[in-house]
């Protein structure tokens, strides 16, 4: 099936650094990709959508100077949380939609577990 | 604002019960759902899709009721596998995003 990667799995910085993250689409291209983020005990929210091409589109209440969003290819969407800050500590999950026989499936990454010291 | 609402749980219960765990939401509008599956510090893994006539995959069956905007996941003969977050989720967000409940934790104990 589908599969998509993220990297890193783990990271744990300091206060004020800045954390690249990267989402891959392995066996199919993707013009879109989503990223969410899920605090402990909380649902999957999103973020943003990031777009091959053009600007993310980001949802109500998400920075989008803070949450830099880079989708410069068809397999490849970058997020880059910078300053990071104790409060930005969370799960970061990416997906990116497939669609066959006329149906859409969304496929995550196994996400990116942020600790900011 | 488009929700999905859950009961979080903890459902506990022995192994071969019977559990079943609903939702209910907000958007109208919302064509098609589905039940996820999430595991510990995992991503969360599509599970089955839900419609109004009903959707069965060997012991869980999904079930939509439009009129009244509540979806529910059966799971029979449950096993210790079954151990997890099961998100009630919409596929209606206005990127083409999915809106997750905030899950409902499984626990089946021998």
């Amino acid at each position: 099936g589908a599969v998509v990667s993220q990297h890193p799995s783990r990271v744990i910085c300091k206060s004020g650094t800045s954390v690249k993250i990267e989402c891959r689409s392995l066996d199919f291209q993707a013009t879109t990709m989503f990223w969410y983020r899920q605090f402990p005990k909380q649902s999957l929210m999103l973020m943003a959508t990031s777009n091959e091409g053009s600007k993310a589109t980001y949802e109500q209440g998400v920075e989008k100077d803070k949450f830099l969003i880079n989708h410069a290819s068809l397999t490849l969407s970058t997020l880059t949380v910078t300053s990071a800050h104790p409060e930005d500590s969370s799960f970061y999950i990416c997906s990116a939609t497939i669609r066959t026989s006329g149906q859409e499936t969304q496929y995550f990454g196994p996400g990116t577990r942020l600790l900011v010291l | 604002r488009k929700e999905v609402e859950q009961d979080p749980g903890p459902f506990n219960v022995p192994e071969g019960a019977t559990v079943a765990f609903n939702c209910t939401y907000s958007n109208s509008a919302s064509q098609s759902f589905f039940w996820y599956r999430q595991d510990c510090r995992k991503e969360p893994k599509l599970l089955m899709s839900v419609y109004s006539s009903g959707n069965e995959d060997g012991r869980f069956t999904a079930q939509l009721n439009r009129a009244s905007q509540y979806i529910s996941l059966l799971i029979r003969d449950s096993k210790l596998s079954d151990s997890a977050t099961y998100l009630c989720v919409d596929n209606g967000g206005s990127q083409g995003n999915l809106i997750f409940g905030k899950g409902t934790k499984l626990s089946v104990k021998p």
